[in-house]
């Protein structure tokens, strides 16, 4: 079956850009979670989305930080004016339902330059 | 706030030898606690998980791990490793699997 998918694989961006990234979760899951992995250290949670809204985003580092999932399924971390900083592995997770085990993605590795 | 402390940032250990992952945790409340494994380029793939019930928890890939509530530990262990094993590992904790806080990991080398 499949599992979570993200895309891109690797995005390199300019300073001060606009990124967006994408987690397809898997089918029929309803919660789903960004966690950002910096170099050297473990995933830091950034936000939780329970069917279509943000049931937490107390991780988000910023207000340039945003994500959506209008649908209940596919999500989206936009990143506005991105900064070095930023560059990371973006993880996506689904789990069933809120409380269950959650199964990630492969990441989005962005570089800004 | 909960947090996970893995002491050990790198270890390495024959094939064949025993393997003990430490971590351990700060949690006000009994703690949802998991092992994850990161191969390079791969996601992160479940080991185990505790929730409740009986301490020494059997994972996936021979794996093990004990919650000890006195020492607020959950290490992982493994009999005999493997050389596919080598990989990060990733000790983590949370709320209802929600909002899950993860250790900095450690990572495994496995010398033949």
């Amino acid at each position: 079956g499949a599992g979570v998918s993200q895309t891109p694989s690797n995005k390199v961006t300019e300073k001060g850009k606009y990124v967006e990234l994408r987690c397809d979760p898997i089918s029929g899951h309803t919660a789903l979670y960004w966690y950002r992995q910096s170099l050297g250290q473990g995933p830091e949670f950034l936000i939780y989305f329970q069917g279509t809204g943000a049931a937490d985003d107390s991780g988000l580092p910023n207000d340039r930080f945003f994500a959506v999932r209008p649908e209940g399924s596919v999500s989206t971390l936009k990143i506005q004016r991105t900064e070095r900083g930023d560059s990371a592995v973006y993880l996506c997770a689904s789990s069933l339902m809120r409380g269950e085990t959650q199964y990630f993605g492969p990441g989005t590795r962005l570089l800004v330059l | 706030a909960q947090s996970v402390t893995q002491p050990d940032i790198h270890i390495t250990v024959s094939e064949g030898a025993s393997l003990e992952l430490r971590c351990n945790y700060s949690y006000g409340a009994t703690p949802y606690l998991f092992w994850y494994v990161q191969s390079p380029g791969q996601g992160l793939q479940l080991l185990l998980k505790y929730f409740s019930g009986d301490t020494l928890v059997q994972g996936i890939k021979g794996f093990e791990a004990e919650f000890k509530r006195s020492q607020s530990s959950f290490n992982l262990r493994k009999p005999s490793v493997h050389w596919s094993d080598a990989a990060e590992y990733f000790c983590a904790v949370g709320v209802r699997n929600n909002d899950m806080r993860f250790g900095a990991g450690t990572r495994l080398t496995v010398k033949p």
